[in-house]
């Protein structure tokens, strides 16, 4: 089975601080794994994924996750926040093992409030 | 194209009633999917096609809910008899069956249930 956690429901960082939004993962074989970013009323937006490779990836508008294996974290970072990156951010995995669904288990989501 | 469009973006029914929520994916996308999504939790999987065909279909909340994609282009959701427990943000996404893992999904901004 696969599962993902997310143990912060909020987080506040100041703007231009370097921020972090957690993420962990279970699954039985290798991971796939994604961010998304949903702002008020919106739909979510893909932020960003690891499927193999070099284990920091970098997406859209800053944003980079670093993939840990051995922690079983995927890590959302961004050097210096923005008031406008304030949003929920929802952390995916997928399990590639063989049986494994081929439909992402989606996280709690984090609050992200960046304050000027 | 637009991206994900999703219709009505909100209902308000009475307990009881039937609902149906309609949306139009990508036009290049064959696959499509609905989630579930309540306040504080990340979206819940429904149930997903590729083209017209429903391939996983288990995990609708009852057999009051239910899916079609005729023609393999726009979706319908339909829940029957709804109860206030249904109350929620139901979201539609799309994605290329072969570019998923690599682009993710693309999210509608849903249509909010509230059943009254």
């Amino acid at each position: 089975a696969q599962s993902v956690a997310q143990p912060e429901d909020q987080v506040n960082v100041a703007e231009g601080n370097p921020l972090t939004v957690k993420c962990t993962y279970s699954v039985s074989g290798n991971p796939y794994l994604f961010w998304y970013v949903q702002y008020p009323n919106r739909g979510l937006q893909f932020l960003l994924k690891y499927i193999t490779g070099d284990n920091l990836v970098k997406g859209s508008y800053g944003f980079e996750a670093e993939f840990n294996k051995s922690q079983t974290s995927f890590h959302l970072k961004k050097p210096s926040a923005l008031v406008s990156d304030s949003a929920l951010y929802f952390c995916a995995v997928r399990d590639t093992a063989s049986g494994g669904s081929y439909i992402p288990t989606f996280g709690r989501g984090t609050s992200l409030i960046v304050h000027p | 194209d637009t991206g994900v469009s999703q219709d009505p973006r909100h209902k308000i029914t009475k307990r009881g009633q039937n609902v149906t929520f309609r949306c139009d994916p990508i036009s290049e996308h064959n696959r499509l999917y609905w989630y579930r999504q309540t306040l504080g939790q990340g979206p819940e999987f429904l149930t997903y096609f590729q083209n017209e065909a429903q391939l996983e279909k288990s995990r609708l909340l009852s057999d009051r809910f239910s899916a079609e994609r005729p023609k393999g282009s726009f979706s319908t959701l339909e829940i029957q008899r709804t109860e206030q427990g249904d109350s929620a943000m139901y979201l539609c996404a799309s994605s290329s069956y072969s570019r998923q893992d690599q682009h993710g999904y693309t999210f509608g901004s849903g249509t909010r249930l509230t059943v009254v």
